[in-house]
């Protein structure tokens, strides 16, 4: 059974800094990652989705890695800024049925000013 | 238009209530999903229509019982609810032309759920 953990469960920066969170899952098994923003009592916005076959994707200051073989992807942050604060979720798209997509707990990001 | 939407955004019904979420998108998507997702928790795939269809359902309590009436609507209707049932439901779509891989989900801003 696929098992997706977050490191670290919470994570507290200044303005300005870059940053990395990180994502790893069990059974390299998968179609793609993608890696999602949720703000408080909000739902979830999509980031970043890597196929499986792919390495990296960027949009603006994100850039998500996925190395499949040793089951990792990090999401990194450039000149991180208040408005960044969230918790960001993981999710592997695991499996041969549609919609089989498995999360992780979530990193809690604060950017103070 | 590359929006989910959901209503209500607050829900508030006693345990002998019945009443439905409803979630619409315009995207042209044919696969559309209910997930729950419990306070701190990571969302939890409810169920999965596929054109229209029921593809899964995650061994859902049927006090839980969803309907896609058409390809831009589905709705989750709720009734004999349990007050641990309460928790933010999230619907989301995607494209539904891969069959078996992964595509994009687009979520909805959720319907917060408070059983009583």
């Amino acid at each position: 059974k696929q098992e997706v953990t977050q490191i670290p469960a919470a994570l507290s920066v200044p303005e300005g800094e870059n940053l990395v969170l990180n994502c790893s899952f069990t059974d390299s098994a998968i179609y793609n990652l993608q890696w999602f923003r949720q703000d408080p009592g909000k739902g979830l916005t999509s980031l970043l989705l890597i196929q499986s076959s792919q390495r990296e994707q960027t949009s603006g200051r994100l850039n998500a890695s996925l190395d499949k073989s040793s089951g990792r992807s990090t999401l990194y942050i450039a000149a991180s800024q208040p408005g960044d604060s969230a918790t960001y979720l993981c999710a592997t798209h695991y499996g041969g049925s549609q919609g089989n997509l498995i999360f992780g707990k979530g990193t809690k990001l604060s950017v103070k000013p | 238009d590359t929006e989910v939407t959901q209503t209500p955004k607050h829900l508030v019904m006693g345990m002998t209530n019945k009443k439905s979420l409803k979630c619409e998108q315009h995207m042209g998507h044919r696969a559309m999903y209910w997930y729950k997702q419990k306070a701190k928790k990571p969302p939890e795939l409810m169920f999965v229509y596929s054109y229209e269809k029921l593809s899964i359902n995650e061994s859902v309590p049927s006090r839980f019982s969803p309907e896609c009436p058409n390809s831009s609507l589905l709705n989750l209707h709720l009734h004999a609810l349990q007050p641990e049932d309460s928790a933010l439901y999230l619907c989301a779509s995607s494209q539904g032309h891969l069959a078996g891989a992964g595509e994009t989900q687009y979520f909805g801003p959720g319907t917060r759920l408070l059983v009583l």
